[in-house]
């Protein structure tokens, strides 16, 4: 099984700096199959990126996410109260098959 | 609109058997892969089992395989997860998710999740 490891575990950051954040696979992910979800307390998660770097439908632009091979991340250009959330990454493979999460990236106000 | 309503979770005894449900409306429901996904009490998402839009493909997690059985019914555009031999490590939110377009092994819609409990 592949492993997805989040970093850092846990953001501190202001209302209109940039945050970005880490997902590391044990090993080698296709970009095509490579997620990131936001998800606020009580919610379900929400879908922000698909492909490694597309932004699903009503995503804003300050969202956008990069890497390839074993190394990915979240890039959010300026961040909105609303964005404060824990967010996952996760991966498709087909050789072990399966899906997988990382262990969540919790980004909260400083 | 997207809709997906999870039902059927409850508290169940170490042991025994819980049929979850998920109804689906806003989208062609048997052109998409669907899936179900469980978070623990204060943890991270558990992807759990996914099937094909016509149920050819089926997959589980390890951790699931061999007690829990995914099943589809396209005419009454409902997914299933018939969930035996339950464990108190099964004791989660189970989210009903669909795949997004062209199989891209991600998921684009969620319900709200239904609770289950395992506990004696």
């Amino acid at each position: 099984e592949i492993v997805l490891t989040q970093s850092p575990g846990t953001l501190s950051l202001s209302p209109g700096e940039r945050a970005t954040l880490s997902c590391r696979a044990s090993q080698s992910v296709s970009s095509s199959y490579l997620a990131w979800y936001q998800q606020k307390p009580g919610q379900a998660p929400r879908l922000l990126i698909y492909g490694a770097s597309s932004r699903a439908t009503g995503i804003p632009d300050r969202f956008s996410g990069s890497g390839s091979g074993t190394d990915f991340t979240l890039t959010i250009s300026r961040l909105e109260p609303e964005d404060f959330a824990v967010y996952y990454c996760q991966q498709y493979g087909s050789s072990p098959r399966g899906y997988t999460f990382g262990q969540g990236t919790k980004l909260e106000i400083k | 609109e997207v809709q997906l309503v999870e039902s059927g979770g409850g508290l169940v005894q170490p042991g025994r058997s819980l049929r979850l449900s998920c109804a689906a409306s806003g989208f062609t429901f048997d052109d998409y892969a669907m899936h179900w996904v469980r978070q623990a009490p204060g943890k991270g998402l558990e992807w759990v089992s996914g099937i094909s839009w016509n149920s050819g493909s089926i997959g589980y997690a390890d951790s699931v395989k061999g007690r829990f059985t995914i099943s589809r019914d396209n005419a009454k555009n409902s997914l299933y997860l018939q969930m035996n031999s339950l464990r108190a490590e099964d004791t989660a939110l189970y989210y009903c998710a669909k795949e997004g377009a062209d199989s891209s092994r991600d998921f684009d819609y969620w319900g709200q999740g239904t609770l289950v409990t395992v506990s004696s």
